[in-house]
């Protein structure tokens, strides 16, 4: 069973940084291309990074370009967003997003985490 | 970045009903357009790929159409557990691009 377990959400200042990291399992990480995603409070969907199967393309939305970095780290099996800089439009639930095509970084999520609250706040 | 334009914004309708949403492409992404559903505080599920493409498990009245710029998704007989919120994804390129959402009601 593929499973996403996003963590490292809660309370931060406006021009702090925070870490979030995202636990795959039930897949074969290294094929597939990861993404995250987040949703403001009653507001719609926002694609913020996505990262290919060997790291060779990466790619941020223009909202979070030069403040956030993806990563993903094989041996544990987990991507990870730095987010630096915070802003209070940075309030939202992040959500981690798994690639459906083996190798390809185009392609549909096929499978979702629960999402991990980040909440920037003075 | 690619822009996707997605309508209606809200839509009320009745069960059994036929509905349509669409999506459109600020430029040509082929068929890399995805359709979500997402419930109330539940993460969004994936119920088309690449256009057309039904998911395993997703009940037939769902259907996608489109290519290049413009997107359809069809509900073909609307029942009670449709209501919610869809989003179109355009996948074909970084950075990725959902629409702006339809809330489907009652």
């Amino acid at each position: 069973e593929v499973q996403l377990v996003e963590s490292g959400g809660g309370l931060v200042q406006p021009g702090r940084s925070l870490r979030l990291s995202c636990v795959a399992s039930g897949f074969k990480f290294d094929d597939y291309a990861m993404h995250w995603v987040r949703q403001a409070p009653g507001k719609g969907l926002e694609w913020v990074s996505g990262i290919s199967w060997m790291r060779t393309l990466i790619g941020y939305a223009d909202s979070v370009k030069g403040r956030f970095t993806i990563s993903r780290d094989k041996a544990e099996n987990s991507i990870y967003l730095q987010m630096n800089s915070l802003r209070t439009e940075d309030t939202a639930l992040y959500y981690c997003a798994k690639g459906s095509r083996i190798g390809l970084v185009k392609g549909a999520y096929d499978y979702w985490g629960q999402g991990t609250l980040v909440t920037v706040s003075s | 970045a690619i822009q996707m334009t997605q309508s209606p914004s809200s839509l009320s309708a009745s069960v059994g009903d036929r509905v349509t949403i669409t999506c459109r492409a600020s430029q040509d992404i082929r068929k890399d357009l995805a359709w979500y559903q997402q419930k109330p505080g539940k993460a969004p599920k994936l119920l088309i790929s690449a256009a057309s493409t039904l998911q395993s498990g997703v009940p037939s009245r769902f259907s996608g159409s489109g290519s290049g710029t413009d997107f359809v998704l069809t509900i073909s007989s609307l029942q009670p557990d449709d209501f919610a919120a869809y989003f179109c994804l355009q996948d074909s390129n970084f950075p990725n691009t959902f629409g702006q959402g339809t809330h489907l009601e009652i």
